[in-house]
């Protein structure tokens, strides 16, 4: 199994600062790999696929890049509404494989 | 708008079976692979498998040996069955949807199941 390695696993930032959270894939895997937001209590949603495309209805201070090995979700302003846990999910091959997590905290 | 609702038994003994189901509301199954993910509590996501318009499944091995999923495209629903159930199992679980934008489609989950907390517990 591809597994992903998602770094830091926790960050604390202040509204406005800018974030980036990275996810690095033990094998390459094209393009294939989604983020997604989770708050508590609530389902994940997904904010960016194809490593760099933006979901429908997602704010576009939220943006993706990478490829191959080395994916990076960026933030380019924190909301006070973007405070909650990020995950990168690979889905080149099975089985599909999530990072372990990011949560983003107030500063 | 695409929905996902689903239920089933929350609270389970150990060795029992799991067994869940989620409705599509605002979709047609041709296309797409419909999952399923769980949470531990405090833990991070954990894919469990997926089976897509055609009946086909993908288990992730861990689990493989106790998973089933189907679906009934007459009733616009998909299931998770796991057996043998211990402890280690207690999470939520979601379902989910891949995603179609501008004429392509995706693997990325694009639609999920509100969650649905299952605890195993003698």
């Amino acid at each position: 199994a591809i597994q992903m390695t998602q770094s830091p696993s926790s960050l604390s930032a202040s509204v406005g600062d800018r974030v980036t959270i990275t996810c690095r894939a033990s094998q390459g895997i094209r393009n294939d790999l989604g983020w997604y937001q989770q708050k508590p209590g609530k389902a994940p949603k997904l904010l960016i696929f194809a490593a760099s495309s933006l979901q429908s209805g997602v704010p576009s201070r939220f943006s993706g890049s990478g490829s191959g090995t080395d994916f990076t979700l960026t933030i380019g302003s924190l909301q006070p509404e973007d405070f909650a846990t990020y995950y990168c999910l690979q889905d080149y091959s099975y089985p599909r494989t999530f990072g372990q997590g990011t949560k983003v905290e107030i500063k | 708008q695409v929905q996902l609702q689903q239920w089933g038994a929350g609270l389970l003994k150990p060795s029992e079976t799991l067994s869940l189901t989620c409705a599509v509301y605002g979709g047609s199954f041709s296309g797409y692979y419909w999952g399923w993910i769980r949470q531990p509590p405090g833990k991070g996501l954990e894919w469990i498998g997926e089976i897509n318009y055609t009946g086909s499944t993908n288990y992730n091995p861990s689990l493989k040996s106790r998973v089933t999923m189907s679906l009934d495209t007459s009733k616009n629903q998909f299931s998770l069955n796991l057996s043998s159930v211990t402890a280690a199992d207690t999470a939520v679980y979601y379902c989910a949807r891949s995603y179609y934008t501008s004429g392509s489609y995706y693997n990325a989950l694009g639609y999920w199941g509100q969650g649905t907390l299952v605890t195993v517990s003698s």
